[in-house]
């Protein structure tokens, strides 16, 4: 069964540093290629980049390029997104979500969401 | 940066048939995907290129795209079909994916 878990929610302060994960488990996690989406409160889905683990291939949207950091360690099929100072409006949703063998095919499995808030 | 339109809302009374669209510039040479996302749950891809349904997916969800419009039409809509749609195509020019909107369907 494939499952992406990602990790637990995170209550940050501006200007501190974060690091989010999704592993993937139940298919080869090195052959499939790991978008993020961020959903602010009460907003809709907004795409921020996609990473292909085999070979750490990655490609960011326009709105969130030089603001945040996509990963991947394929050694233990976990795929990160990462902040280096985080403001209050990345409070969010944050989903990971597998998309197929090449980066045009649509996410067909996600992760169950890690909810960041950033407040002072 | 290619752009997605989709209505804010769509009403629908129980048991008849739903059309959401998704606006885009000749958005019928691009492959369209749709996702449902319910209140506090990630999103599931309902319809997929184009048209095709994932498995568990019911037959009652079809979609199409031609020209400068795609959509996604539920029939036979029930209470549990209302949540948020989102299409979203691959823009090769830029080489990243696009949402659109989002559209809440709300069954009467």
């Amino acid at each position: 069964e494939v499952q992406l878990v990602q990790s637990g929610a995170e209550v940050k302060k501006p200007g501190e540093s974060l690091k989010i994960s999704c592993k993937g488990s139940g298919y080869t996690f090195t052959n499939y290629w790991i978008g993020w989406v961020r959903q602010m409160p009460g907003k809709g889905l907004e795409w921020m980049g996609i990473i292909y683990p085999g070979d750490s291939d990655t490609r960011y949207s326009p709105s969130f390029q030089g603001q945040v950091t996509i990963s991947a360690d394929k050694s233990i099929s976990t795929a990160y997104l990462q902040w280096s100072s985080l403001k209050a409006s990345d409070t969010a949703m944050y989903y990971c979500a597998r998309h197929g063998t090449t980066v045009t095919n649509p996410a067909d499995y996600w992760g169950q969401g890690t909810l960041v808030t950033v407040s002072s | 940066s290619y752009v997605l339109t989709q209505p804010p809302s769509v009403s629908v009374a129980p048991g008849k048939t739903a059309r959401i669209t998704c606006g885009g510039n000749n958005i019928g040479s691009k492959s369209v995907h749709w996702y449902q996302q319910k209140p506090g749950q990630a999103p599931v891809l309902v319809i997929y290129y184009d048209n095709d349904r994932p498995s568990g997916i019911p037959e009652r969800f079809s979609g199409s795209n031609s020209g400068n419009t795609a959509t996604l039409t539920i029939s036979r809509v029930g209470a549990g079909d209302e949540a948020d749609y989102y299409c979203q195509v691959w823009d090769s020019s830029s080489d990243h994916w696009v949402f659109g909107g989002g559209t809440k369907l709300t069954v009467l």
